[in-house]
């Protein structure tokens, strides 16, 4: 699975729209861009994925670059709930891979009052 | 509530205790996952059950032993752990669909196991 970059840390306003980016420049044809979060002392939450087109849920929007090298996760109006490890995830599509998936460190989003 | 549900939440235990951590899944999914997260360490896979049979082991002791009686339930066992294996352990379920690599993992929240 392809290797991702992201910034350790980033702050918002509340109410702002959090824009995180993720690197992941070695992605494959069949790999899929996951998103995941995980608030303090609860495991990680789903948030979204994609393969190439931008995708749109109730929790945020996920826009890929064209050349599908970079991403970025948005949440319209962050909460001081938002705050959390968010966790950029490319993973292959093997189909016995199962739930492989691996965690790298993740940006940590603050979000102010 | 994410249909996941891990007991007990926290669980302190000496290096010759034998315990068992437990997941339930509501969800009728049909792969259940152990992953440990260390201090400042990012999640690292243990094992993948896919209908009740384990398929993958990532290089794990033998002091953790997974079982998985059905699709609903998975326990790990311990015994004689070390103080670094103390971590946050976390189960978490998936409806793998053969083909369909857009799986999402849904996660307990965890264990935080200490070992003295």
């Amino acid at each position: 699975d392809a290797k991702t970059t992201q910034p350790p840390s980033m702050d918002c306003a509340e109410g702002r729209a959090a824009n995180l980016p993720c690197n992941h420049s070695t992605i494959s044809g069949n790999e899929y861009v996951y998103w995941y979060r995980q608030i303090h002392s609860q495991g990680p939450q789903y948030i979204i994925h994609g393969l190439k087109n931008n995708e749109t849920n109730e929790m945020a929007s996920l826009i890929i670059t064209e050349d599908r090298k970079s991403s970025t996760l948005i949440l319209p109006h962050a909460t001081l709930r938002d705050t959390a490890v968010y966790y950029c995830i490319v993973r292959g599509g093997k189909a016995t891979s199962y739930g492989k998936l691996t965690f790298g460190q993740g940006t940590i989003l603050t979000v102010h009052p | 509530e994410t249909g996941v549900t891990q007991t007990p939440r926290h669980l302190v235990m000496g290096m010759t205790n034998k315990k068992s951590l437990k997941c339930e899944q509501h969800l009728g999914h049909n792969a259940m996952y152990w992953y440990k997260q260390s201090a400042k360490k990012p999640l690292e896979l243990m094992f993948v059950y896919s209908l009740e049979e384990r398929v993958e082991n990532n290089s794990v002791p033998s002091r953790f032993s997974p079982e998985c009686p059905n699709s609903s339930h998975l326990f790990l066992h311990l015994h004689t752990l070390q103080p670094e294996d103390s971590a946050l352990y976390l189960c978490a379920s998936s409806q793998v669909v053969l083909q369909n690599v857009g799986e999402k993992l849904f996660f307990g929240s965890g264990t935080q196991l200490s070992v003295l």
